[in-house]
C-alpha cells in the first residue's frame, strides 16, 4: 500500500527557513515523480514543485529561487527546502505522487499534509 | 502560471446531474490530454477521481465523467448523491514539466 507521511511543519518567522520531509512508503521515489502542492487557510490547491525520476527538479514562479526540491533515495523521501518564507506561504503543504510515472495525467496519492505558519 | 479558472459553486439535487467546467488556455488545457480532477472533502487530503481528461481510477463511481473541448475541460457528476458535497479541482500539465491547478468549486448537493 502506498502511504505518503509529510513532517516538519511549524511556525516560522518571516524570511525564515523550514525544511519539510515526505517519506513514501509502497513505492520506489526514485522511479516516480513526486509533487509539493500548497493549501493556504480556507483557499484552493496550489502547485508548488515536482521532482522527476531523472532528478529534475522544477518550480512555480511564486517559489522560484527560495524553495528547492530534493530526495534522499536511501531514505526514500522527498523534501522541500523552503528559504525566505513569507507570510503568503502559510499553508498545508501536501506531497503526491504521480499515478504513472509516464505520464502528466494525475496523482493518486496523497500524504495527510503538514501545516506551515509563517507569521511574526 | 495562470490558475484554471473554474466555477466558484454549482449545486444541484440527488439524482440531477452538474458539470464542473474548468478553462485554461493552449499553453495548459488545451495543448495537452493531461487533466485531472480532484474531490476534497472538508479536512481532508484530494481524492483523484479523473486522469488523462476521461480515464477513472478504479473505486471512482462511473457516476463521474471526465472531457475536454478546446481550452475547457469538464468533469460531470450524473446521479448526484449527498456524499458527492466537497470541493473539486481540476489540474492541468502546463508544459516545462510543470502543472497548474484551478481555483476549486464547491459542489453542494440541495
Amino acid at each position: 500500500e502506498v502511504q505518503l507521511v509529510e513532517s516538519g511543519g511549524g511556525l516560522i518567522q518571516p524570511g525564515g527557513s523550514l525544511r519539510l520531509s515526505c517519506a513514501a512508503t509502497g513505492f520506489t521515489v526514485s522511479n516516480n515523480y513526486v509533487s509539493w502542492v500548497r493549501q493556504a487557510p480556507g483557499e484552493g490547491l496550489d502547485w508548488v514543485s515536482v521532482i522527476y525520476s531523472d532528478g529534475g527538479s522544477y518550480y512555480a514562479d511564486s517559489v522560484k529561487g527560495r524553495f528547492i526540491i530534493s530526495r534522499d533515495n536511501s531514505k526514500n523521501t522527498v523534501y522541500l527546502q523552503m528559504n525566505s518564507l513569507r507570510a503568503e506561504d502559510t499553508a498545508i503543504y501536501y506531497c503526491t505522487k504521480a499515478r504513472d510515472p509516464y505520464s502528466y495525467g494525475g496523482c493518486d496519492s496523497w500524504g495527510q499534509g503538514t501545516l506551515v505558519t509563517v507569521s511574526s | 502560471q495562470s490558475a484554471l479558472t473554474q466555477p466558484r459553486s454549482v449545486s444541484g439535487s440527488p439524482g440531477q446531474s452538474v458539470t464542473i467546467s474548468c478553462t485554461g488556455t493552449t499553453s495548459d488545457v488545451g495543448g495537452y490530454n493531461y487533466v485531472s480532477w480532484y474531490q476534497q472533502r472538508p479536512g481532508k487530503a484530494p481524492k483523484l477521481m479523473i486522469y488523462d481528461v476521461t480515464e477513472r481510477p478504479s473505486g471512482v463511481p462511473d457516476r463521474f465523467s471526465g472531457s475536454k473541448s478546446g481550452n475547457t475541460a469538464s468533469l460531470t457528476i450524473s446521479g448526484l448523491q449527498a456524499e458527492d458535497e466537497a470541493d473539486y479541482y481540476c489540474c492541468s500539465f502546463a508544459g516545462s514539466y510543470t502543472f497548474v491547478f484551478g481555483g476549486g468549486t464547491k459542489l453542494t448537493v440541495l
